[in-house]
């Protein structure tokens, strides 16, 4: 079974920039998430979609970034423009249904980015 | 969201049992205690999750005091592909919480 598929590997970019990560979940899986994680912490969510609507977007800065999910499948996070402090991996999760006693996360290994 | 607590590190040596504590004692009667674990440069992965019995499965066991308090993960033998930041995260499926991971605790297995 294929996995979470994450584009690109890694990117630097100077502050001001815009950047765009790519995320492909797992086929058949109706939720993604996107996660960003700084180094020596744990992932923190960023938005979470069930299908393509947007089930919670409550710790996304809004004001700069901005993420959809054409067709409940692939989905795109951008960052426009680009601070020092989002600097972080930005890891991509999805799972075959929301609500779930036995529900596992998926992870894919995520895009490193570096603002500079 | 109810919160856990796990030392920042542990050491292990290889081809011996290794248990990770994590506290929760706020948890409630519905939360599940879920461990995930990441190894360097990748995404977490799923070790096991549990309720209120004891759980075994290919990767790890999991044991959860009579309480509900606290729980251990339990790796049998450590190898060096075991070395990875183990995450220990509770979740309320009756209200659709999302996963918090807190900073988890970085297992070192030493040869």
């Amino acid at each position: 079974e294929a996995g979470v598929a994450q584009s690109p590997r890694y990117k630097i970019i100077e502050k001001r920039q815009s950047v765009a990560f790519w995320c492909n979940p797992i086929s058949g899986h109706a939720t993604l998430y996107w996660y960003q994680q700084i180094l020596g912490q744990g992932p923190k969510l960023l938005i979470q979609f069930q299908n393509n609507g947007v089930v919670d977007d409550s710790q996304l800065p809004k004001d700069r970034f901005s993420a959809e999910r054409l067709k409940g499948v692939d989905s795109t996070l951008k960052i426009q423009p680009a601070k020092l402090e989002d600097s972080a991996v930005y890891l991509c999760a999805s799972s075959l249904r929301p609500v779930e006693t036995n529900e596992k996360l998926f992870f894919g290994s995520g895009t490193q980015l570096s603002v500079l | 969201d109810a919160k856990t607590t796990q030392p920042n590190s542990m050491e292990s040596n290889e081809e011996e049992p290794v248990h990770l504590p994590c506290n929760h004692s706020t948890i409630s009667g519905t939360d599940y205690i879920h461990w995930y674990r990441q190894l360097p440069s990748q995404g977490p992965e799923y070790v096991i999750h549990g309720l209120t019995s004891n759980v075994n499965n290919r990767m790890a066991s999991l044991a959860i005091a009579e309480d509900r308090k606290s729980s251990t993960l339990i790796l049998h033998r450590a190898t060096l592909r075991d070395a990875a930041v183990y995450y220990c995260i509770l979740r309320d499926v009756n209200y659709g919480q999302n996963f918090v991971f807190g900073p988890g605790t970085r297992l070192s297995v030493l040869p």
